[in-house]
């Protein structure tokens, strides 16, 4: 079945230390998104990716960073320089072209704690 | 900027009542819209999609038209079930190639 993976599920860390999120596509789609979401805000664009070993920063890409090596990977580093990290991480996939009515396809999510 | 906004939840209705939700927007352009809905716990999943003006998009029983005099685009169902209690997103595409502008969200809760 073609999907979104992100792993784990449910992620521990102490404060002070980075982490990286793991999201894995298998729907051989171009772009590639990080979002956090947060009680009460929505869903906030961490960062982008449109094509392989190219990505842009979202609204909140401060004390985060990713690579895009591969098409089908985009993994997010929390750094220790994010003041707030706990939060519930969403990574998303759709078709890249230009066209306005492509959909965003999202993974089930990995909710991380700093302890 | 490109923003959209939703009617702030919770939203409590009992199993059979219409539901509403309220979702308006601003954009520079001639955005697609889309409604995606969040089960607890899980990502997000597209629920409906709408192109163009006056389109409908519909699924599940939800429909949501494409009001462009209004920059709005609500979302509705005639009859919930408890099983329909979960998140609402409205959310907006303005230019090709750029990442959706999502509302804050809408949480619905039905009970029995």
């Amino acid at each position: 079945d073609g999907g979104i993976t992100q792993s784990p599920k449910y992620l521990f860390r102490k404060e002070g230390q980075n982490v990286t999120l793991s999201c894995e596509q298998n729907l051989n789609h171009d772009a590639m998104y990080w979002y956090r979401q947060d009680p009460g805000q929505g869903l906030r664009l961490i960062y982008y990716s449109q094509i392989v070993n190219d990505f842009q920063k979202g609204d909140i890409a401060e004390g985060y960073s990713v690579s895009r090596e591969k098409k089908e990977s985009f993994p997010l580093t929390v750094t220790s320089a994010q003041k707030n990290p706990t939060a519930f991480y969403l990574c998303a996939s759709s078709i890249a072209g230009g066209l306005l009515y492509n959909e965003q396809f999202f993974g089930p999510g990995t909710r991380l704690t700093v302890l | 900027g490109d923003s959209v906004t939703q009617m702030e939840g919770p939203v409590t209705l009992s199993e059979e009542a219409f539901l509403t939700i309220n979702c308006t927007y601003t954009a520079t352009g001639y955005p697609s819209l889309f409604w995606y809905v969040q089960y607890p716990g899980e990502g997000l999943q597209l629920l409906l999609k709408a192109t163009k003006a006056d389109d409908k998009g519909s699924n599940k029983g939800f429909e949501a038209t494409y009001r462009k005099e209004t920059t709005s685009f609500h979302l509705e169902k005639g009859s919930v079930q408890v099983s329909d209690s979960a998140v609402y997103f409205c959310a907006l595409r303005d230019s090709g190639n750029t990442p959706l502008v999502f509302g804050k969200g809408t949480r619905l809760s039905v009970i029995a």
